[in-house]
């Protein structure tokens, strides 16, 4: 069945970097554009950007340029999620998200993975 | 940016009751309105696509009308896992996504 499987919760200290990873399986990886969404402690969700895994390319929402990356490795059907520079108002649950049809970069969300909490605290 | 405004903030309601809730859109987003479900410390499930297609597997007590900038989520008769935390998401516009701040459904 379709799984996307992130990895577990991280706690870092303002400046450092982190790099969440999005575990893919049960369907062809390359065909369906992730999307990544942040909620930060009792907020709403807020979307971030996404990457299409058949190119490579990614896209951002304005206010995730700069400090977050999103990037891929096939060979293990993965998506990742790099922020640097990380600032206490980080501190949020990120979610991976895949989109419903094949080839299209822009529809409704699926399938999500269980989310990862990053807390930054010094 | 579309702004979604979600209401009400919260609703307190019984099992058995019917559920309603609304999303409003600054600006027309058509059809392209999704409603979520998110209960503590899950990630978010859809429903509801396209204002008014239920997603795989979900029950047929939920239901979404709307177009344009009105837009509304109906629990027929509300179950105990139906307690959650409620979304809409729209993706008509550039950014192509944007969510509503959410509805609380708590059991009174």
């Amino acid at each position: 069945q379709v799984q996307l499987v992130q990895s577990g919760p991280e706690m870092k200290k303002p400046g450092a970097s982190v790099k969440v990873s999005c575990k893919a399986s049960g369907y062809s990886f390359t065909n369906f554009v992730i999307n990544w969404v942040r909620q930060a402690p009792g907020q709403g969700l807020e979307w971030m950007g996404w990457i299409d895994p058949n190119t490579g390319r990614p896209t951002y929402a304005q206010d995730f340029t700069g400090r977050f990356v999103f990037s891929l490795d096939t060979s293990v059907t993965t998506a990742y999620l790099q922020i640097s520079g990380l600032k206490t108002e980080d501190t949020a649950v990120y979610f991976c998200a895949r989109v419903m049809d094949a080839g299209v970069e822009i529809n409704w969300f699926d399938r999500w993975g269980q989310g990862t909490l990053v807390t930054v605290s010094s | 940016e579309v702004v979604l405004t979600q209401s009400p903030a919260s609703l307190s309601l019984s099992p058995g009751e019917r559920a309603t809730f609304s999303c409003r859109a600054s600006q027309s987003v058509r059809r392209y309105l999704a409603w979520y479900q998110q209960k503590p410390g899950q990630a978010p499930r859809l429903l509801i696509y396209d204002a008014s297609t239920r997603a795989t597997g979900v029950p047929a007590r939920f239901s979404g009308s709307g177009s344009g900038t009105d837009f509304t989520l109906t629990i027929s008769s509300l179950e105990p896992e139906d307690f959650a935390v409620y979304y809409c998401q729209q993706r008509a516009d550039w950014p192509p996504y944007t969510f509503g701040q959410g509805t609380k459904l708590e059991i009174k």
